[in-house]
Order: structure tokens, then C-alpha cells, then sequence
């Protein structure tokens, strides 16, 4: 059983279209996260949801709109894909607010986007 | 700001030998948590040790331990009879103690590249 599942995996899509990825966990989490890993391995915090809230906005264009639809899915939605989003994105969940006891980030296998 | 520095951009260790993976973090918060994450070629980021800041005993997972140094904001990872399957990135993260500073997400190093050799 894979906790946290983002479809699809890889996605190549041309400049300028829309695009959305999809996460799921099934480990009873009430906080998740989309993370960005640009070429170099950076990985930076987009967005953090908990119990369907966004808690943080991490000055990410408006291009990008994450969606909760419940606790255990959040969606990422990218508007007028540009070359600079070329990137894995990480789909992340946690049992409560980082910083809690033992509260450690479980995350999903990454997609790769490539804007051509 | 809190940021998580790693030194090493790439490492490399023989098979069997033990490696030490650098990191320090600079905040104000003294009470937080620090984790070493490995991410393989699969992609696939897992985490490998995590420790409290307010825990002076440091870390042990199997063959993973750490060296926190509290007051120097260290925080190495020691691989111990090291494996091919070790091969990996791995990453130091800090989140502190929750609520403090408004701080809601786990902010990670730059990684350092480990390859273990046969």
C-alpha cells in the first residue's frame, strides 16, 4: 500500500497549457504539502494545508493553485506552464503541524515535469 | 531566518567504510527538530534518523546515528559499514517546535550526493 500516491509520475506538456497533479495519502494525516526540487536539488515549500486550510503560501506565482478537497488529497493546479516549471514536484503529508512529537514528513514519489 | 546549510555537495565512501555527512542550521528557536532524509535514484524521499532538540542523547537507527551539537547548531550523519544500497542524496531538515515562529513546513539543506563504492 503506498501511503502517499502523486499522478501522474511524468508529465511533458508544451508552454503555455495547463496542468494539474494529483495526491492522495492514506495514512490518516490532517497536514500536507507540495514541494519543488528544481535541477540542482533544491527542495523549497510551496504550499501547506492542514485539515483542508492553506497555511502557507511560500510566494509562489499565481499560476499555481493547489486545491483540498478533503484531508487526505491535495491537488496542485498549474496555469500557462512556463519553461522555469520544469522541475519534480513532491506531494508530502504529516500527522499535525510540523514541529509536533515525532512528526516527520512522509512523502510521495515525486513527478517530473518537463516544460518544452 | 532558519536555514539548513550542507557543506558536502558530493561524498564518496568504499563499501564497509564509515562516512560522516555534514550539516548545520541557523535559527533562534531552541527547541525544534532536525531529520536526515535520503532520496535514491528511485526518487523516493525517506527519512533516515530524526532527532529533538531537546533530547541530549543523540540519534541511533541500525548502521545511522548522529552527532547534534546543540550549541555549535551541528548535526552530522555518521553511516557506519556502509552499503552500495546507500548510494543516495541525502538531506538534513529542521522544522522547529510546533507553532514557534510561525513556522509551518520542514526546510531542508541543498543535499549532499553520497556514492559508495564496491
Amino acid at each position: 500500500d503506498t501511503a502517499v500516491s502523486q499522478t501522474p509520475k511524468y508529465l511533458v506538456t508544451q508552454m503555455g497549457n495547463d496542468k494539474s497533479i494529483k495526491c492522495e495519502q492514506n495514512l490518516g494525516h490532517d497536514t500536507m504539502y507540495w514541494y519543488k526540487q528544481d535541477s540542482k536539488k533544491f527542495l523549497k515549500i510551496m504550499f501547506s494545508y492542514n485539515n483542508k486550510e492553506l497555511i502557507i503560501n511560500e510566494t509562489v506565482p499565481n499560476r499555481f493553485s493547489p486545491k483540498s478537497p478533503d484531508k487526505a488529497h491535495l491537488n496542485l493546479h498549474i496555469n500557462s506552464l512556463e519553461l522555469g516549471d520544469s522541475a519534480v514536484y513532491f506531494c508530502a503529508s504529516s500527522q499535525g503541524l510540523p514541529g509536533r512529537m515525532n512528526t516527520e514528513a512522509f512523502f510521495g514519489q515525486g513527478t517530473r515535469l518537463t516544460v518544452v | 531566518a532558519q536555514t539548513v546549510t550542507q557543506s558536502q555537495p558530493e561524498m564518496s565512501v568504499q563499501e564497509a567504510e564509515t562516512v560522516t555527512l555534514s550539516c548545520t542550521y541557523d535559527t533562534s528557536e531552541s527547541n525544534y527538530y532536525l531529520f536526515w532524509y535520503k532520496q535514491p535514484p528511485s526518487r523516493q524521499m525517506i527519512l533516515v534518523i530524526r532527532q529533538e532538540a531537546y533530547k541530549q542523547q543523540n540519534a541511533t537507527e541500525n548502521r545511522f546515528s548522529v552527532n547534534f551539537q546543540k550549541a555549535a547548531k551541528s548535526f552530522s550523519l555518521k553511516i557506519s559499514d556502509s552499503q552500495l544500497g546507500d548510494t543516495a542524496m541525502y538531506f538534513c531538515a529542521f522544522t522547529p517546535l510546533f507553532g514557534a515562529s510561525g513556522t509551518y513546513k520542514y526546510i531542508f539543506g541543498t543535499g549532499t550526493r553520497l556514492k559508495v563504492l564496491a
